[in-house]
């Protein structure tokens, strides 16, 4: 399973963008890269997901770059409650067990 | 998206008691459930994987004996703490898959306190 490798906290005011950049350099073929958001005391909830170039849905934008060694959240204009644990996993898509990393711990202030 | 509903939300019990903790997939078939514990401040951590009909596979460490998992039917997995122990006070959290999909769908987790 491919490791991931994310900064351990992010600080940010309401309204900026912010990108989270994951590292994920034994990434195999078959592996696609998810993020999910997690508050305190809830369980993790599904942000995106994608495999190559860019990914985009009504709350984030996933980067990919060609190698797929590493892969960029970007959250547009974030508010108080985007303030939570973001985890980066990679694994085989339809079976791969989800290894959780450390995370990073984002504190959106006013 | 799915719904994985998980039930309860928080039990206390005392020590030396079972607690079974159900995880259920509403609105899809889970042919593969997992089972996290999170402690205060840490990650998530791996205890077991399930599939439909098979015996969980346990992650090194996590003693099978302990910690009983029943994945019996596509929607329903259990988790039952057996003999539980102040240590194994926690946040217990299921995610559900279905065949063919890459997406794992999470529960609200179950925080268990062991007086």
């Amino acid at each position: 399973l491919a490791k991931t490798t994310q900064p351990i906290s992010m600080d940010s005011y309401e309204g900026q963008e912010v990108n989270i950049t994951c590292s994920h350099n034994n990434i195999a073929t078959n592996d696609y890269i998810t993020w999910y958001q997690q508050f305190p005391s809830q369980g993790p909830r599904f942000i995106i997901q994608g495999y190559k170039t860019k990914v985009t849905n009504e709350v984030a934008s996933l980067f990919i770059p060609a190698d797929r060694k590493s892969s960029t959240l970007s959250l547009p204009r974030v508010s108080l409650s985007d303030t939570a644990v973001y985890y980066c996993l990679v694994g085989e898509g339809g079976g791969f067990k989800t290894i959780f990393g450390a995370g990073t711990r984002l504190f959106v202030k006013a | 998206g799915a719904v994985v509903s998980q039930h309860p939300s928080w039990v206390i019990c005392k020590s030396g008691t079972s607690v079974k903790i159900e995880c259920r997939s509403l609105d899809f078939q889970a042919t593969t459930m997992f089972w996290y514990r999170q402690f205060p401040k840490q990650s998530l951590m791996l205890m077991a994987t399930s599939n439909e009909g098979s015996k969980a596979t346990y992650e090194q460490g996590v003693e099978k004996d302990k910690f009983l998992i029943n994945h019996a039917s596509l929607t329903l997995s259990t988790l039952t703490v057996t003999s539980a122990h102040p240590e194994d006070s926690s946040f217990y959290i299921c995610s559900a898959r279905e065949e063919g999909n890459t997406e794992a769908f999470f529960g609200q987790g179950t925080r268990l306190t062991v007086v």
